[in-house]
């Protein structure tokens, strides 16, 4: 299976700051790679597909990029409904699909 | 408009056979591309991808389950079962099916004697 590497675990932050959390492939994707924000008690939504499109109906505020087996989930300018947990997940159409471990973004 | 929703059991004992299904709408699982996966979230932990099940019939499944799972599809009804057998505590988790952009709101499911 393709392992996803993600970090950091916890990050701590204030509205305002440009946050940044990244997912490392253990081989290619080829940019099969989506990131998600869940909050307690639902359902995980989807922000960023194909490593950099933005999802319909996303803040601006977040994007994606990737740089081989490298991917990053950065959000330009941290709001108060962003604290979140983010994860990313490798969606490579011949292969079983992994998520990473998941990233919680707390407030400083 | 895409809807998912799971149904299944609350409360399964150790060693049964859990059975889930995903009832869905406004797409078709025989149309080219689509694709409905399982995922699993253990209360106060992360998400885990089970299996998937693609317009074409291919099946893939989590390495660490491949064993214990089955995923089919009824296309005709809109829907698509995970089984997973021979359960134990730690399945216990909230169960979603996704379509990856849509996702249902989960259900959860108990495993205890």
């Amino acid at each position: 299976d393709i392992q996803m590497t993600q970090s950091p675990s916890t990050l701590s932050a204030s509205v305002g700051d440009r946050v940044t959390i990244t997912c490392r492939a253990s081989q290619s994707v080829n940019d099969w790679l989506a990131w998600f924000q869940q909050k307690p008690g639902t359902a995980p939504k989807l922000l960023i597909y194909k490593a950099s499109r933005l999802q319909t109906g996303v803040p601006s505020r977040f994007s994606g990029s990737a740089s081989g087996t490298e991917f990053t989930l950065t959000i330009r300018s941290l709001q108060p409904d962003d604290f979140a947990t983010y994860y990313c997940l490798q969606y490579e159409t011949l292969s079983p699909w992994t998520f990473g471990q998941g990233t919680k973004v707390e407030a400083k | 408009q895409v809807t998912l929703e799971e149904s299944g059991p609350a409360l399964v004992k150790p060693r049964q056979t859990l059975t889930l299904t995903c009832t869905f709408s406004g797409f078709s699982l025989t149309t080219g591309g689509m694709r409905v996966s399982w995922v699993r979230q253990p209360p106060g932990k992360a998400l885990e991808w089970l299996a998937r099940i693609d317009w074409d019939g291919d099946t893939f499944y989590s390495t660490s389950l491949k064993t214990r799972l089955t995923i089919s599809k009824d296309p005709s009804k809109n829907r698509v079962v995970l089984i997973l057998t021979n359960v134990d505590p730690m399945d216990t988790a909230t169960y979603y099916c996704t379509r990856v952009d849509f996702w249902g709101q989960g259900t959860l499911v108990t495993v205890s004697s």
